[in-house]
């Protein structure tokens, strides 16, 4: 199977532009998660989707926003964009079912650089 | 809340030595530990789980609820198991992962 894919790889904007990610699950999976790695902060959780809606949401601004699309593709959205946002964007795909925690395979990332 | 703590950044050792990694964690339920590994300018993967007792690249851990603790161990450590390991910990009911730090592990030749 293919593995987790992301686009872009990497990205360079300025402040107060916003940013479209994309992550494309293994063929099967329904769940995908998004988050945040900095030196600082570490991975941090940012949303889950499964099926096409959000379970769970992290601790970030409403600058920070995703969807899933049927075919379980997902983005994530930031909107005007800090100095801070600069970080490595991970993506985690699992065949998530009601109860329990698969395995979560990630993606290479997206490194996002905010001047 | 849930939280995990990886109390050692960098961890050295020499080929051959035993490794332990540590993880503590705070959760009030019963909780699902992970150890996920970041070689070199790869991508991060799971390197065990705690529910299917397995041990992978020679490296097992065992999850101490009196403790709190899924300290990671290795009896003779080899160089390529230098890397970057993150323990990760999930509540019930499909909660979403949360990650320690991370400790990067040396192995000195």
């Amino acid at each position: 199977k293919a593995g987790v894919t992301q686009t872009p790889r990497y990205l360079i904007k300025t402040r107060g532009q916003q940013v479209t990610l994309s992550c494309s699950p293994i063929s099967g999976h329904r769940s995908v998660s998004w988050y945040q790695q900095t030196p600082g902060q570490g991975l941090q959780f940012l949303f889950e989707y499964f099926s096409e809606t959000q379970r769970n949401k992290g601790n970030f601004p409403g600058r920070f926003s995703g969807r899933q699309f049927s075919n379980s593709r997902s983005e994530m959205n930031v909107s005007t964009l800090e100095l801070g946002d600069s970080a490595l964007y991970l993506c985690a795909s699992s065949n998530l079912v009601a109860g329990g925690q698969e395995t979560q395979y990630f993606g290479p990332g997206t490194r996002l650089l905010v001047l | 809340a849930q939280r995990v703590t990886q109390p050692e950044k960098l961890l050295s050792v020499f080929k051959g030595a035993p490794v332990e990694l540590k993880c503590n964690y705070s959760y009030s339920g019963s909780p699902e530990l992970f150890w996920y590994v970041q070689y070199s300018r790869q991508r991060l993967q799971l390197l065990l789980r705690h529910i299917s007792r397995e041990s992978i690249k020679g490296f097992t851990a065992d999850l101490n609820k009196g403790e709190t603790s899924f300290h990671l161990k290795k009896p003779f450590a080899q160089e390529e198991d230098s890397a970057m390991y993150y323990c990760a910990l999930s509540g019930s009911g499909n909660t979403p992962l949360v990650f320690g730090k991370g400790t990067r592990l040396s192995v000195i030749a």
